[in-house]
């Protein structure tokens, strides 16, 4: 079985820019979950993506979107980058929407300058 | 929405000793309660969880304890070990989907 990865590692990017990132879903997952992790603080999270549509938002703005493709692989696209968007990206993945464990990739960090 | 809060923020114990971090939910539909282990610089670890028709569950030296009517939970590690050290997080989810809200961890370092 396949654990959650992502691409790339880390990533410096200028403000205004654009970014996205990647997430293959572990073996057997239909669901993918995205979070925004500042340093020192909890995961927050930025949307859901269930059978390729998305299933739920938290307070991101427009700017910060994403894809779910068949294979159930995903991506987060920041538009317009902030310098407040630096941070850990986390995707996790689960066997079904709902109440059911999530797993977590190594996560992306990112840092705007 | 679901706001969670977690106590202490940090904690420090003796090894051997036992360690305790509480959270409350203020939604009620929250239904899955899962805790998470992350350690520097690596991806955040599921290490139990609960469901609300349960009251307590445990898998060896860790417990988790739920309290529905009071709308709080708690995380029980004993005989806590160095490798314990890490930060832990609690987690509220409503039925329906995945929108996992974070608690605002609680960093434990166990004193060898």
């Amino acid at each position: 079985e396949t654990g959650v990865t992502q691409s790339p590692t880390h990533l410096i990017k200028t403000r205004g820019q654009q970014v996205t990132l990647r997430c293959s879903s572990q073996s057997g997952h239909n669901t993918v979950s995205w979070y925004q992790q500042a340093l020192g603080q909890g995961p927050q999270f930025i949307f859901q993506y269930y059978r390729e549509e998305e299933n739920g938002r938290g307070n991101f703005p427009p700017r910060f979107s994403g894809l779910q493709f068949p294979n159930y692989s995903s991506e987060l696209n920041v538009n317009a980058l902030e310098l407040d968007d630096s941070a850990l990206y986390l995707c996790a993945s689960s066997r079904e929407s709902g109440a059911y464990e999530q797993y977590f990739g190594p996560g992306t960090r990112l840092t705007v300058t | 929405g679901e706001n969670v809060e977690q106590h202490p923020s940090t904690l420090s114990v003796q090894e051997g000793d036992s360690a305790v971090i509480k959270c409350t939910y203020s939604d009620s539909a929250s239904n899955y309660f899962p805790w998470y282990k992350q350690e520097l610089g690596k991806r955040p670890q599921l290490i139990i969880d609960i469901r609300s028709n349960v009251g307590e569950k445990k898998d060896q030296r860790i417990a988790v304890t739920l309290n529905k009517t009071a709308k709080h939970f708690s995380l029980h590690i004993t005989e806590t070990q160095p490798e314990d050290s890490a930060v832990y997080f609690c987690a509220g989810v409503p039925g329906g989907y995945q929108k996992v809200t974070f608690g605002t961890g609680t960093k434990l370092q166990v004193i060898p």
